[in-house]
């Protein structure tokens, strides 16, 4: 079956230092993978999409690369700040459907 | 703008009890999906809808229903609550139509069935 996997353990990061959280799947060739934002009690907040011919998507401090022959995706936060603590989940889109299959989810914590 | 708002936010049932957790989206989106949370399984989808009039199962739909009211309204359903169903859900939107758009999220109903 489909599998998501995210690090179970908080990832822990000093304040102006590079996070680095990892997306591996198994089991599906998606077509888009997203990636969302969650805070403590609130629902995901949308960040970033990359498609499955595309390498790699910035936004502003974020960046997120796609190998589709590792079955991986990397999400980079530079600079990091406390703000940037938070829950962040990756999540997996098909072609011809809206479904998307989520990770469990990876915790950063960033300390001044 | 009021996004995607679920109610209650908080419940708590006795085993065996019934309820409806309601989702209303402004966005005239077209997909509409209901996720349950649970600590150390992230974001399991219960049920989908394409569109109004149509539902679909997720990973996880047993126990549930769902009735795609109109596009704006996309409820489910709990007919015999279980204490496996307690859970913080979700309802998301999208605008759908398989263009890989992002999902809108409500602030979650946090359900506990005694």
């Amino acid at each position: 079956s489909q599998k998501i996997e995210q690090n179970s353990e908080a990832l822990n990061i000093q304040e102006g230092k590079t996070a680095t959280l990892t997306c591996n799947y198994t089991n599906y060739s998606p077509a888009y993978l997203q990636w969302y934002r969650q805070d403590p009690g609130r629902g995901p907040v949308f960040l970033l999409l990359i498609r499955e011919n595309e390498k790699e998507k910035r936004k502003e401090r974020l960046k997120v690369t796609f190998d589709t022959t590792l079955k991986q995706s990397l999400f980079h936060i530079t600079a990091s700040q406390p703000a940037d603590s938070a829950t962040y989940l990756c999540a997996l889109g098909g072609y011809n459907t809206d479904k998307l299959i989520f990770g469990t989810g990876t915790r950063l914590q960033v300390f001044p | 703008n009021a996004g995607v708002t679920q109610t209650p936010k908080f419940q708590v049932l006795k085993t065996g009890q019934s309820m409806t957790l309601q989702c209303a989206q402004d966005m005239n989106h077209n997909s509409m999906y209901w996720y349950r949370q649970d600590p150390g399984m992230g974001l399991r989808l219960i049920y989908y809808s394409a569109s109004e009039g149509t539902t679909d199962k997720g990973e996880v739909p047993n126990g549930y229903n769902v009735s795609r009211l109109n596009k704006r309204e996309f409820s489910l359903r709990l007919e015999s609550a279980a204490p496996s169903q307690t859970s913080v859900y979700f309802c998301a939107s999208s605008e759908g139509s398989s263009g890989s758009g992002e999902l809108f999220f409500g602030e979650g109903s946090r359900l506990t069935v005694l």
